[in-house]
């Protein structure tokens, strides 16, 4: 147990739809992460959350946005679903500094099955 | 443009043979990260390192060592003693840093599995 939580397991939804995966991260760690992994695009990096502030962004389309509450725990939000987002969101976290960082843990991740 | 090449789509050993994962890699940048995931069958994700541009030392930790070797822009990865534990699909990444340390444009090979037969 990588102590990274992430809920729900499996979502699925009708195109269109707007959704919210939901990821805690592990007791202390300031970084939060999300990942997609689909069959077409293979894994990619969506954005970063550093202590509640956008850190850094990767391939991540305009209609998902995600956010890191104060609490440190970190929703993405998908909207406008499409087809193609169906896949496994993963979340993970770290314990971050400014100048270096510890390995990252993953989370189960979250089916997102679009119909 | 950032580009992961893990050529190497499958790869089947027998136990306890010593397996090498390849990973080549482009980028413009003169910073940048590369990483190795693995995911078993189970599909969770793990980590399992990351090296910075400026250290080419390379890494051993227990039955894994990564040679990085800048001049020929690759990050491999060696599992020594295979175990049938090893069996997953192995990633590699490349991101380039920016000033505040996070990562942008984390660039993804597409996967080697690897098969260890008992």
């Amino acid at each position: 147990d990588s102590g990274v939580t992430q809920t729900p397991k499996h979502l699925i939804t009708a195109t269109g739809q707007r959704v919210t995966l939901r990821c805690s991260p592990r007791s202390g760690d300031l970084s939060v992460y999300w990942y997609q992994q689909s069959l077409d695009q293979g894994l990619q990096f969506l954005i970063q959350y550093y202590n509640g502030e956008e850190r850094a962004k990767g391939n991540i389309l305009e209609r998902f946005s995600a956010q890191q509450f104060p609490d440190l725990h970190s929703e993405l939000n998908l909207s406008s679903l499409e087809l193609g987002d169906s896949a496994l969101y993963f979340c993970a976290s770290s314990a971050e500094g400014l100048a270096d960082y510890n390995e990252q843990f993953f989370g189960p991740g979250t089916r997102l099955t679009v119909l | 443009a950032q580009k992961v090449t893990q050529a190497q789509t499958e790869i089947s050993v027998v136990e306890k043979e010593d397996v090498t994962l390849d990973c080549v890699y482009e980028t413009r940048d003169t910073t940048y990260y590369l990483f190795w995931y693995k995911q078993p069958p189970s599909g969770e994700l793990v980590f399992l390192i990351r090296r910075n541009s400026f250290d080419e030392q390379n890494e051993i930790s227990g039955r894994y060592s990564w040679n990085f070797q800048k001049s020929t822009s690759s990050f491999n990865f060696t599992i020594t003693a295979s175990q049938v534990v090893d069996s997953a699909v192995y990633f590699c990444a490349l991101s380039e840093v920016t000033l505040s340390g996070g990562y942008q444009k984390v660039t993804f090979g597409t996967g080697t599995k690897l098969q260890v037969i008992p």
